[in-house]
């Protein structure tokens, strides 16, 4: 039972690089999210998709793409990496919308 | 704009003793409430979810919401080191697919 797994769980990256984060889920949720946490702080909505073939921009989407490829999976891209992008980023997925959330395991990242 | 506000702490609790940890809202129709347990270095888990007025129990844990005042809390009874974490409380309005954070609460229980 492997919940929400995230793909890479670290990374470094040089200013301008771009790169993916993989997530996906096998619990058939509808709605999957993507998070970041800077320390001392909460969890900022970057994207979310509330169901296969939507997606819609959370609180700080800027520098950032998502992709909801099918009902499992849910990527998230940076296209030219900066190091205000440095961070935790959390996946995570819902059943509905009035129901709790599960998280992967985390990304961290790194802009050097 | 909706809101979640939680006291960032640190709250420093003995061994034994009960913790509080108390989160406000600022949307009336929020109808999903929950408590999110975080290490350091790892992700969130949950550990109760409310949806009525009322309390809620489960083991040394009980979560209470008090939809008129827009309150929701979460005690730990007997406190152990291991419950020393920081505490996400999330609030969801029905139909609306995005939870909203509190910053969280960090807890030490003290040996």
């Amino acid at each position: 039972n492997a919940g929400v797994t995230q793909t890479p769980k670290f990374q470094v990256l040089k200013t301008g690089q771009s790169m993916t984060l993989q997530c996906a889920q096998d619990m058939n949720h509808n709605s999957m999210y993507w998070y970041r946490q800077d320390p001392g702080m909460g969890l900022r909505l970057i994207y979310y998709s509330a169901s296969e073939g939507t997606t819609d921009k959370g609180e700080v989407p800027n520098g950032y793409n998502v992709s909801r490829l099918n009902k499992r999976e849910f990527s998230l891209r940076l296209e030219s990496a900066a190091p205000s992008q440095t961070s935790v980023y959390f996946c995570a997925s819902m059943r509905d919308s009035s129901t709790e959330a599960f998280f992967g395991q985390g990304t961290r990242l790194t802009v050097v | 704009q909706k809101e979640v506000e939680q006291n960032s702490g640190p709250l420093s609790v003995p061994e034994g003793a009960i913790a509080s940890l108390n989160c406000t809202y600022s949307d009336r129709v929020s109808q999903s409430f929950f408590w999110y347990r975080q290490y350091s270095g790892k992700s969130p888990e949950l550990i109760m979810s409310i949806y009525s007025n009322g309390d809620k129990e489960d083991g040394r844990f009980t979560a209470q919401l008090n939809k008129a005042s827009q309150y929701v809390s979460l005690l730990i009874r007997d406190s152990q080191p291991s419950d020393s974490a920081t505490y996400l409380c999330a609030v969801n309005v029905d139909s609306n697919y995005q939870l909203i954070w509190g910053a969280g609460t960090k807890l030490i229980i003290k040996p």
